[in-house]
């Protein structure tokens, strides 16, 4: 298996823009999170899904973001509009296993996307 | 609620040194522990967990134990290298009333040659 995927790996834009953040998780696992790292703030859960549901949105910061997930292979981060304080890496993980037992709670992160708003 | 706790860094040591980071941790039901690492521009990754009480979690030399009476899981490693240079973050899941993970807020190691 690819591991989780992230695009973009970096991304540039200018306060004000949209940008879009995408995810494609390991198949079968029926958990997605999303999570910011800065390093004033360190790792926050920003929201996570089960079986394409989002499930708590509670760390989501503002209504400036947004998070879908369509289908079991692919989700979305959305910020609209961008603000420089938003510059952080973005990561995508997914885990557990779907009906595994405990022992196979473990998350798979992906390379992050380094975001940079200006 | 349910939260984990760890050593703060930045933590440096000479290459062959002992290491030890503390994690502690709160739970209100019965967690898996776990040890991730962050190298340098990567995402973290899973170096070690234990899924219950006593059991003990090993990977590249580095060894935790989970200690349920001090509701402890402290990662060790006998002689560290500088490829060890990283951040550690201890963590635990538990399954009740759905999937929840708690991070804690990393400790960075050090390794000089």
């Amino acid at each position: 298996d690819a591991g989780v995927i992230q695009s973009p790996r970096h991304e540039v834009t200018e306060m004000g823009q949209e940008v879009t953040l995408r995810c494609k998780p390991i198949s079968g696992h029926d958990y997605l999170f999303w999570y910011r790292q800065t390093m004033m703030r360190g790792l926050e859960l920003l929201i996570y899904f089960n079986n394409n549901v989002p499930i708590d949105d509670s760390g989501m910061p503002e209504d400036r973001f947004s998070a879908k997930m369509p289908n079991a292979s692919f989700s979305t981060l959305k910020i609209q509009p961008s603000e420089p304080r938003d510059s952080a890496v973005y990561f995508c993980a997914s885990g557990p296993l779907a009906g595994g037992p405990a022992s196979t709670d473990t998350q798979y992160f992906g390379p992050g996307t380094r975001l940079t708003v200006l | 609620g349910d939260s984990v706790t760890q050593m703060e860094g930045p933590v440096t040591l000479s290459e062959e040194a002992f290491l030890t980071i503390n994690c502690t941790y709160t739970a209100t039901g019965y967690p898996s522990l776990f040890w991730y690492v962050q190298y340098p521009g990567e995402g973290l990754q899973l170096l070690l967990k234990a899924t219950k009480a006593d059991d003990k979690g090993s990977n590249k030399g580095f060894e935790a134990t989970y200690r349920k009476e001090t509701t402890s899981f402290h990662l060790e490693k006998g002689s560290v290298q500088v490829s060890d240079s990283a951040v550690y973050f201890c963590a635990l899941s538990v399954r009740t009333g759905g999937f929840k993970t708690i991070f804690g807020a990393g400790t960075r190691l050090f390794v000089k040659a």
